[in-house]
């Protein structure tokens, strides 16, 4: 079956932009995860969805982020107003259920902010 | 709070040559532990998990035990090749956070 998607595989954008960046997880995954990755280090955890919901929104960096989930599957993360240090891969990853924590990883965004 | 500390990169290899990377945590309870790796361009992918102490994860030639004790998760694989050059990101995962805590990353390079 299809794995995680998203789109688009690469933004530019302009300082002061908003941008939206999608994740479609594995078809009947109830749980999706959205990280942030910069050049040269490791995973930022970002937000976690739990069907619709969002019980962990602790790693979103500023108000500036946001993230939502509908009909349990595709998600978006709008950033608005960028800015240059947004500049990143953002991934998404999904898994099965709760307390299923094999993550399932899509080949991420690459945002600059220029 | 629960954290995983990697060793630092990037760490380069002669094709063959044995690999270790280390890879230790801080957690209460019984995490779950995980090797994921990236290649290049490409997302991360699970290489390997161990539940429970003493088990031991395997995949690709890769194998990582899970050390209660010492509380580390080492990756080992006997004899590298060019491609698994890649990143390796040891993770925990406890349930009752819910999320996955990944660590730093390491960088390898495997030359001919």
């Amino acid at each position: 079956g299809a794995g995680v998607s998203q789109s688009p595989s690469n933004k530019v954008t302009e300082k002061g932009k908003d941008v939206e960046l999608r994740c479609d997880p594995i078809s009947g995954h109830t749980a999706l995860y959205w990280y942030r990755q910069s050049l040269g280090q490791g995973l930022e955890f970002l937000i976690y969805f739990q069907g619709n919901s969002a019980p962990d929104k602790s790693g979103l960096p500023s108000d500036r982020f946001s993230a939502e989930r509908t009909g349990g599957s595709v998600s978006t993360l709008t950033i608005q107003r960028t800015q240059q240090e947004d500049s990143a891969v953002y991934l998404c990853a999904s898994s099965s259920s709760r307390g299923q924590e094999t993550q399932y990883f899509g080949p991420g965004t690459r945002l600059l902010v220029l | 709070g629960n954290s995983v500390t990697q060793m630092e990169g990037p760490v380069t290899l002669s094709e063959e040559a044995f690999l270790t990377i280390n890879c230790t945590y801080t957690a209460t309870g019984y995490p779950s532990l995980f090797w994921y790796v990236q290649y290049p361009g490409e997302g991360l992918q699970l290489l390997l998990k161990a539940t429970k102490a003493d088990d031991k994860g395997s995949n690709k030639g890769f194998e990582a035990t899970y050390r209660k004790e010492t509380t580390s998760f080492h990756l080992e694989k006997g004899s590298v090749q060019v491609s698994d050059s890649a990143v390796y990101f040891c993770a925990l995962y406890r349930p009752s956070y819910d999320k996955v805590i990944f660590g730093p990353g390491t960088s390898l390079s495997v030359i001919p």
